[in-house]
This record gives C-alpha cells, sequence and structure tokens, in this order.
C-alpha cells in the first residue's frame, strides 16, 4: 500500500521560475515530514523538514506548504537554478522518537533548463 | 569525519549465489535502515533496526535478511531467493531528539547487478 503519494512524476521548469511539487499521505499518526534531495548515482540528503504544528516552513529558496485538514504538503523551489536538477523524495513518518521509519514517495525528477 | 559508509559501491551477483552489503555508522544512531530503489518505484523499505540485536520486516523484507549485533553495522544480505535483486540498495540510520535531530543520513549506495 502507497501511504505517500507524489506528483508529478517528473517536472520540467525554466530557470528562473517556481518548482512545485506535491505529497499526499494517508496515515494520521505521520507527524514529520521531510524532502530529500538525491543527485545521480548518490544517496538522498535531507533538504527541509517540517512538522504539523505549522503550516510552512523557508529556507533560502525552498519552502514547505503544509496543509494537515488535507493531509498534503508540497516543496516549492523559488529561483530554480540548473544546479537543482535531481531527483526529490517526499516522505513522511512518526517522529515522535525520531528513530522510527520513514515512508517514501515515488519520486520527481526535476530538470531546471536555461 | 562521521557519516554512513556503504561497501562495495558496485557489486555483481550470479544467478544463484548470495550477496552481503556493508553498512557502518559513526554517528551513534540507534536505528539503521536498508532501502531499495527502483526506478520510478521510489525507496522501499526492505528492513529496519531501531536497536542492537533487534530488527524488523519492511514491506519488501522476502529474499533478504540482516543482523544487527553492532550498533554501528547493519550488513544485509541479499539471498538467493530474491528473484529480481538488480537495484540501488541505500543504507540510512537515525537518531532519537537526543541524539542530535530525526534527520535521516543516507550512504551512497550499492548498485547490485546480477549477471
Amino acid at each position: 500500500q502507497q501511504q505517500v503519494k507524489q506528483s508529478p512524476q517528473s517536472l520540467i521548469v525554466q530557470k528562473g521560475g517556481i518548482s512545485i511539487i506535491n505529497c499526499a499521505y494517508e496515515n494520521t499518526a505521520f507527524d514529520y515530514f521531510p524532502w530529500y534531495q538525491q543527485f545521480p548515482g548518490k544517496g538522498p540528503a535531507l533538504l527541509i523538514a517540517i512538522r504539523p504544528d505549522v503550516s510552512e516552513k523557508k529556507e533560502g529558496r525552498f519552502t514547505i506548504s503544509f496543509n494537515k485538514s488535507a493531509k498534503q504538503f508540497s516543496l516549492h523551489i523559488m529561483d530554480s537554478q540548473p544546479g537543482d536538477s535531481a531527483t526529490y523524495f517526499c516522505a513522511a513518518s512518526r517522529g515522535h522518537f525520531g528513530n522510527e521509519k520513514l515512508t517514501f514517495g515515488t519520486g520527481t525528477r526535476l530538470t531546471i533548463i536555461p | 569525519d562521521g557519516g554512513i559508509t556503504q561497501s562495495p559501491k558496485y557489486l555483481f551477483r550470479k544467478e544463484g549465489q548470495n550477496v552481503t552489503l556493508s553498512c557502518e555508522q559513526n554517528l551513534n544512531h540507534d536505528a539503521m535502515y536498508w532501502y531499495r530503489q527502483d526506478p520510478g518505484q521510489g525507496l522501499r523499505l526492505i528492513y529496519y533496526s531501531q536497536i542492537v540485536n533487534d530488527f524488523q520486516k519492511g514491506d519488501i523484507a522476502e529474499g533478504y535478511s540482516v543482523s544487527r549485533e553492532k550498533k554501528e553495522s547493519f550488513p544485509l544480505t541479499v539471498t538467493s531467493a530474491q528473484k529480481n535483486p538488480t537495484a540501488f540498495y541505500l543504507c540510512a540510520s537515525r537518531g532519537a531528539p537526543g541524539q542530535g535531530g530525526t534527520e535521516a543520513f543516507f550512504g551512497q549506495g550499492t548498485r547490485l547487478t546480477v549477471v
């Protein structure tokens, strides 16, 4: 069963534009929602994460928007750059103890074109 | 420097062979995880361990086995029972809030190919 659904599967954005990736979850026990960035042949690395007590978190050009009632969260990349071209994964877990398993979405391949 | 080390980077397996993927961390994290990555399917959880000498099956455990005899190490064995083992395997670790946060750190992966 897919507990975290991610869309779109691939995304092409022009340099300087806004990239938006969406995720939806089913398990209401989830309370930790990270986004990971992965470059080819490398392991994923944490980009930004949010807990459901806030509706938005911003770090530089990256923003997570969170809608608890809709069980949805999204990643916005402002002023997208060619170096942002990578695969992005959303994830969710019960974060209370910090060592719970992460459930991942299927990934979005982002390509930023000049 | 601290982190997670996976070895080897590339691994080739003949039909019917068992192979073991290594994962070592020096982050003092209690929890460790193995994920399998296939194109278009994201990261799927194979096994995870929240403490030494204990581990649980993930979503796709069939054909795999693990051990957790030391906090630092969580090796994954891909057995001959795994019918489609060609994939990119990722190891991760995660600490409790008191261990510096809840971020999961990943290794650089092992690409396993059946020949």
